[in-house]
């Protein structure tokens, strides 16, 4: 079985603080994806970044950057320099053969 | 360039009602899927499919039937409705198994 917990169920922030949202995930597979997803008020879901297990450089894409630890079995994700645009709920998800199993999600609010 | 159009957006049932979702891509992905979203428990996966005439059951199936007979469409069906399926319902497709979703807009589904 696979499971991915995101510990953190709402962070708060002013405008400009740096954020990090923890992942942490369960798998007994090799071989395996993570990913991330950006879900505003508007609804939508947005992917914003996809990892394989056999690929633990670190990435930086403007204000964002994630930590892939695979001994640790987690898949970090910072924003710096928050802003209200960032304001949403994010998911880390893991996908194995044919399924995707995502975490439940951490609300992320960031105040003017 | 539609994507993923998932219709309709709002749907209230009694209980005991049937009805179907659709979900269309014009991607020419393989990979389809359902999710649905509850509060605090992320997206969890309903049914997938990687193909046309292809489907398999995901984490919570129980009560949906789908059927993939076009690489383009893919409806969930609620054979008999239940207030445990109010929930907000995404589909999503990706070219390929284990790369990025791209998810239509939600239907926000209420059994009374």
């Amino acid at each position: 079985a696979q499971k991915v917990t995101q510990a953190q169920t709402e962070i708060s922030v002013v405008e400009k603080e740096d954020v990090t949202l923890d992942c942490v995930y369960e798998t007994r597979d090799t071989t395996y994806y993570l990913f991330w997803y950006k879900q505003p008020p508007s609804g939508e879901l947005v992917f914003l970044i996809r990892r394989n297990s056999f690929d633990e450089q670190n990435e930086i894409s403007g204000r964002y950057s994630w930590n892939f630890q695979k001994s640790t079995s987690s898949f970090n994700f910072t924003i710096t320099a928050s802003q209200v645009v960032d304001s949403a709920v994010y998911f880390c998800a893991l996908s194995r053969d044919y399924k995707l199993s995502f975490g439940a999600g951490t609300t992320v609010t960031v105040r003017a | 360039n539609a994507g993923v159009t998932q219709t309709p957006k709002f749907q209230v049932l009694k209980t005991g009602q049937s009805m179907t979702l659709q979900c269309a891509q014009d991607m020419n992905h393989e990979y389809m899927s359902w999710y649905r979203q509850d509060p605090g428990m992320g997206l969890r996966l309903i049914h997938y499919s990687v193909g046309a005439g292809i489907t398999d059951q995901g984490e919570v199936p129980n009560g949906y039937n789908v059927s993939r007979s076009t690489t383009e469409d893919f409806p969930l069906r609620l054979l008999s409705a239940a207030p445990s399926q109010t929930s907000v319902y995404f589909c999503a497709s990706s070219y390929r198994l284990n790369e990025k979703l791209f998810f239509g807009s939600g239907t926000q589904l209420s059994v009374l």
